[in-house]
C-alpha cells in the first residue's frame, strides 16, 4: 500500500494552466478507472474535484479536468485563479477493498 | 443538509486506546459506504478504513488489527475504535461518505484530532 506519487509543488499565474502528476501502479491508478482529485484549503477539509479519472460533481468549475494515461493520472486546471491556490492529491482503489491517495502537491498561484 | 460530524479526539498515551465517532444526518450510514481518513500534521492523506453499507469492513495494512470501524445504525454513526495506539497514529482524522461506492469521497467532516504522546 504505498502512497502514489505527486510533485510536492505546482504553480502558474493568474489566467494560466497547470497540470499536476499522480503516478502509481498497474495495481492501483493503472489497473481501474477510479481515480479521485481532492481541493484542501488550509485547515478545510478535502473537496472532492475529480471522480473516476474525468468527471466533475456538480459545482466544481469546468476550469477543472482529469485524465489517466498508463499508470498516470493527471489533474489540469486551467484559467488559474487566485481560489485556486490550495493542496491537490489524488486517490485511487487499490484492489481488495483498500483505497490509497498521494502524497499531495501544493498549488501557488503567482 | 448532508453532514458529517466526528468527535472523540484527544491527548493520549502509547497504547492507550480511544474511540471516535462519525455522526450523519441527511443520509443513512447503513446504505451507504463510510471510510476513515487521517492527515498527519503537515503531512498528506491517509486511507484508514471503510465499513459498506452490508456491513464487511476493511483497514490499511498500518493499522490492521488495531483500529476496528463498526457502526451503530439507530444512532446513524459510524465509530473507529483504535488501540495500541502509536506516535505515528497522531493525525487529524476525517469520516467521508463514499457517494458511488467507487472512491468518490463527499462530503468528509470537518476532522477531530488524535495526539498520541506521553
Amino acid at each position: 500500500q504505498s502512497a502514489l506519487t505527486q510533485p510536492p509543488s505546482a504553480s502558474g499565474s493568474p489566467g494560466q494552466s497547470v497540470t499536476i502528476s499522480c503516478t502509481g501502479t498497474s495495481s492501483d491508478v493503472g489497473g481501474y478507472n477510479y481515480v479521485s482529485w481532492y481541493q484542501q484549503h488550509p485547515d478545510k477539509a478535502p473537496k472532492l474535484m475529480i471522480y473516476e479519472v474525468t468527471k466533475r460533481p456538480s459545482g466544481v468549475p469546468d476550469r477543472f479536468s482529469g485524465s489517466k494515461s498508463g499508470n498516470t493520472a493527471s489533474l489540469t486546471v486551467s484559467g488559474l485563479q487566485a481560489e485556486d491556490e490550495a493542496g491537490y492529491y489524488c486517490s485511487s482503489y487499490a484492489g481488495s477493498n483498500i483505497w490509497v491517495f498521494g502524497g499531495g502537491t501544493k498549488l501557488t498561484v503567482l | 443538509e448532508v453532514q458529517l460530524v466526528e468527535t472523540g479526539g484527544g491527548l493520549i498515551q502509547p497504547g492507550g486506546s480511544l474511540r471516535l465517532s462519525c455522526a450523519a444526518s441527511g443520509f443513512t450510514v447503513s446504505s451507504n459506504y463510510i471510510n476513515w481518513v487521517r492527515q498527519a500534521p503537515g503531512k498528506g492523506l491517509e486511507w484508514v478504513s471503510v465499513i459498506y453499507s452490508g456491513g464487511k469492513t476493511y483497514h490499511a495494512d498500518s493499522v490492521k488489527g488495531r483500529f476496528t470501524i463498526s457502526r451503530d445504525d439507530s444512532k446513524n454513526t459510524v465509530y473507529l475504535q483504535m488501540n495500541s495506539l502509536r506516535d505515528e497514529d497522531t493525525a487529524l482524522y476525517y469520516c467521508a461518505r463514499d457517494l458511488g461506492n467507487r472512491g468518490w469521497f463527499d462530503p468528509w467532516g470537518q476532522g477531530t484530532l488524535v495526539t498520541v504522546s506521553s
